[in-house]
């Protein structure tokens, strides 16, 4: 599974599009592109995910690069809630099926 | 109720005590996962199940043991609980299909003294 970077922290004003990027120069042709959050020490939940193209779900939007190598995670409006760890995370879709999680960025919602 | 559910939420145990953290899910999901999270940190995977006759291990499994008692229930066992076990641990569970997430239940908060 490759290996991804993010940023330790970031902060975002509420209302405001928050943008979380990843690295993942290492990618192979097989592998998908997950977004998780944690608030707090909660289960981490599954936020979208994506392969190749451009992902939109009720929570947010996923922008993959061309080349694959990186991608953007953008919650439109962000609001207090949205204060969490967020995890990007590469996987194979044959093999173990198994996650391995990094330390995430810390976003922080700012009032 | 919880998708996943894991009971206890919290326990303080002593040393060398054996323990078990349980799991049990009613997404109808096949494959079963248990992690572990030390403060500050990401997750890393203790056991994994794909069915109930399938048991592997992940990165950390000293130490620990497993036992999947049906499709929607996973048990996590401390033979003899070290300080250094101390964490919160995660059960999640997924249906394998392709690209699809998984399922988090609520965490174990476990301290070994």
């Amino acid at each position: 599974d490759a290996k991804t970077t993010q940023p330790t922290s970031m902060d975002c004003a509420e209302g405001r599009a928050a943008n979380l990027p990843c690295n993942h120069s290492t990618i192979s042709g097989n592998e998908y592109v997950y977004w998780y959050r944690q608030i707090h020490s909660q289960g981490p939940q599954y936020i979208i995910h994506g392969l190749k193209n451009n992902e939109t779900n009720e929570m947010a939007s996923l922008i993959i690069t061309e080349d694959r190598k990186s991608s953007t995670l953008i919650l439109p409006h962000a609001t207090l809630r949205d204060t969490a760890v967020y995890y990007c995370i590469v996987r194979g879709i044959s093999g173990t099926y198994k996650y391995i999680f990094g330390t995430g960025t810390r976003l922080k919602v700012l009032a | 109720d919880a998708d996943v559910t894991q009971t206890p939420r919290n326990r303080i145990t002593k040393t060398g005590k054996r323990i078990m953290l349980e799991c049990s899910q009613t997404k109808g999901h096949d494959r079963m996962y248990w992690y572990r999270q030390d403060p500050g940190l990401g997750l890393q995977l203790i056991y994994y199940s794909f069915d109930v006759k399938d048991i592997n291990k992940g990165e950390i499994s000293d130490g620990y043991s497993v036992s999947r008692q049906a499709q929607a229930k996973f048990s996590l066992s401390l033979e003899s609980a070290i300080p250094n076990q101390t964490a919160l641990y995660f059960c999640a569970t997924s249906d394998g299909s392709r690209g699809q997430g998984y399922t988090f239940g609520s965490g174990t908060r476990l301290t070994v003294v």
